[in-house]
């Protein structure tokens, strides 16, 4: 069936360094989606990817979708203390009806 | 309301005993999606409501569960005869209509203990 994974599963970095987190679909994406989960919380909404090769930004976020819109990433420049979190990528569940399925997560630690 | 809620925020229950769990969507958000998340793991789907009917009931693991959505808004997630396996944190979410493109937006959860 349809999965999508994400590498790595945990990730501890100095305050200051990059972080990158990696997500692959078995499937052909209509779109990808972002979310951030901070311990104890829930999923918020980050970015979505629409288009093959998109790159966006915010701040020190870059996304980007796949040319075969089956992989993504999330790259964080310079990670503050603030980053630490879960980051999950999420894309349709078959058809068009908002159903996602959801990577496994990647969850930032970041030492001050 | 401003946005998604769900109660209780934390259940703890026996072996045996049948929960319910609330979500209050998004006001105006027709669509809504239940999941599971199990600790350090990722979401699972559960089942998702388009107006009142749950076209999609795939996700429920066993025929213990089952959801209900009235009037288009509140929805309930009731597991009957819980096992210490259900133990996990239930998310709802809701979006403006159910559509691939369409931003989900989720509750606290509720953080069920079967003990």
């Amino acid at each position: 069936g349809q999965q999508v994974m994400q590498i790595p599963q945990y990730q501890h970095v100095q305050e200051g360094e990059d972080f990158t987190t990696y997500c692959n679909s078995s499937t052909t994406l209509s779109n990808i989606q972002w979310y951030k989960q901070r311990p104890g919380g829930h999923p918020v909404f980050l970015i979505q990817l629409v288009k093959s090769g998109e790159v966006k930004k915010q701040k020190r976020l870059t996304f980007q979708f796949g040319e075969a819109k089956k992989n993504s990433s999330l790259h964080i420049t310079a990670t503050q203390t603030t980053d630490v979190g879960t980051y999950f990528c999420a894309g349709p569940r078959g058809g068009n009806t908002g159903k996602l399925i959801f990577g496994q997560g990647t969850t930032l630690q970041v030492k001050p | 309301g401003a946005g998604v809620s769900q109660s209780p925020s934390n259940k703890v229950t026996e072996k045996g005993k049948d929960v319910e769990l609330r979500c209050d969507p998004i006001s105006g958000h027709t669509a809504l999606y239940w999941y599971r998340q199990s600790l350090g793991q990722g979401l699972e789907f559960l089942i998702y409501f388009q107006g009142n009917s749950a076209p999609d009931k795939s996700g429920l693991p066993s025929d213990r569960f089952s959801a209900e959505r009235t009037g288009g808004s509140v929805s309930t997630l009731t597991i009957q005869r819980t096992q210490q396996e259900d133990s996990a944190v239930y998310l709802c979410a809701s979006s403006l209509i159910g559509a691939a493109k369409n931003i989900q937006y989720f509750g606290a959860g509720t953080r069920l203990s079967v003990l």
